[in-house]
Order: C-alpha cells, then sequence, then structure tokens
C-alpha cells in the first residue's frame, strides 16, 4: 500500500541556517504530494503541493521538488526563522488508493535565536 | 470566513461518559474528516465522509460514531469513554476526497 516516510526529529538549527526535511513515499500510481505545517496549539495547515513529476511546490521560502525517479518530495529553506519553529508533515494521496490521504509522522523543528 | 470550526476546544470526562465533538465548516466542501494525534502517533483517520449522507471507516474507529448532520457539519461521538482516547481531536474538510484538507483548532480530550 501507499505509504510516507519523513525523517526524524527534532531538527534544532540557529536562525539564518539551511533547512532539509526529508521525505520519501511508496505509491503505485501518480500522487499528490503535500507539506503541511502545524504550529505549537494549532490545527494542520498546507505549507506547499505538487501534483505532477518535477513540479515544484513553494511558499513562504520553503519549497519541495516532486522527484518520481527517488520517489522523494523534501522540503528546503535557505535561511531559516524562529517563527518555523513548528512541526511538519509529508503527505501523500493517489487514485489507487481511493484519493484517501497518507500522512508522515511529522518532524518537529526547533530554531534557536 | 470562519473556515474549519470545532467545539469545544477542551474537555475533560470520566471512563464511561459519553459525549459529542462538533465540528462545521464554511468553504462548502464535500468531504470531511475525523483525526486523533498522538504523541509519536502521527495522524490517524478515525472516520471520514465523502460527501453529505454517507460515512465510512478510517484507521481507528472502534469506539467512536460520527453523523454527518448536513454538508456543513460532521459530529463524533464518545458514547463510553476510555482513558485511551485522551488525545488530541481534529476536524478537517476537502473540495474532494484526495484534495487539500483544512483543519480545525482541534479538541484537546482527556479521559481520566
Amino acid at each position: 500500500g501507499n505509504s510516507v516516510t519523513q525523517m526524524e526529529g527534532p531538527v534544532t538549527l540557529s536562525e539564518e541556517a539551511f533547512l532539509t526535511i526529508n521525505c520519501t513515499y511508496t505509491a503505485t500510481g501518480y500522487p499528490s504530494l503535500f507539506w503541511y505545517v502545524q504550529y505549537p496549539g494549532e490545527g494542520l495547515q498546507l505549507l506547499l503541493k505538487a501534483t505532477k513529476a518535477d513540479d515544484k511546490g513553494s511558499n513562504k521560502g520553503f519549497e519541495a521538488t516532486y522527484r518520481k525517479e527517488t520517489t522523494s518530495f523534501h522540503l528546503e529553506k535557505g535561511s531559516v526563522q524562529v517563527s518555523d519553529s513548528a512541526v511538519y508533515f509529508c503527505a501523500l494521496s493517489d487514485l489507487t488508493g481511493g484519493f484517501k490521504t497518507i500522512f508522515g509522522a511529522g518532524t518537529r523543528l526547533f530554531v534557536k535565536a | 470566513n470562519a473556515g474549519v470550526t470545532q467545539t469545544p476546544k477542551f474537555q475533560v470526562l470520566k471512563t464511561g461518559q459519553s459525549m459529542t465533538l462538533q465540528c462545521a465548516q464554511d468553504m462548502n466542501h464535500n468531504s470531511m474528516y475525523w483525526y486523533r494525534q498522538d504523541p509519536g502517533m502521527g495522524l490517524r483517520l478515525i472516520y471520514y465522509s465523502a460527501s453529505e449522507g454517507t460515512t465510512d471507516k478510517g484507521e481507528v474507529p472502534n469506539g467512536y460514531n460520527v453523523s454527518r448532520l448536513n454538508k456543513r457539519e460532521f459530529s463524533l461521538r464518545l458514547e463510553s469513554a476510555a482513558p485511551s482516547q485522551t488525545s488530541v481531536y481534529f476536524c478537517a474538510s476537502s473540495e474532494r476526497r484526495g484534495d487539500e484538507q483544512f483543519f480545525g483548532p482541534g479538541t484537546r480530550l482527556t479521559v481520566l
């Protein structure tokens, strides 16, 4: 079945550091891929998405490229801020899975001033 | 435009008590979902509703019931609460299943 694997956290960075959070997936079809962010005490919100191979999703300085050859959708940001401290979830939905959305376990990011 | 709203925000129950978590969305979405979030377990789908009048079990439905009252509202009921149901519960909605989901702020439930 479909699955999402993302790097375990927590990830601790200093302000202005480069961020990468790895995400790989398994799917039998051609899934849509998402990154969601959850700030403390809140629900998840969509950060970015990509619906086909080689698409790049971007928002608020974050980027992720849909790589079908490596089945990956790694999240990157060139310079993190304290306000980026949150939990990040990679997710997919796929026709062959009945469009069920599969979430990764989440990666907690701490950014120090 | 409030998006997805949930009530209550916090609740403490004793084992065996019942309660209903309310959820409403104002985006005219067809699909609605209930998840629970536990430390180290990520998000787990309890029930979902693809459209008004339909509901289906998710990954962890035992101990829960749902009602899709109309297109806007999707409630989750615990008939006889157990300590294992202590969790944070999120309601979400999307235009169609598989689309971007919009989440409510969550209900933090403690069962003693």
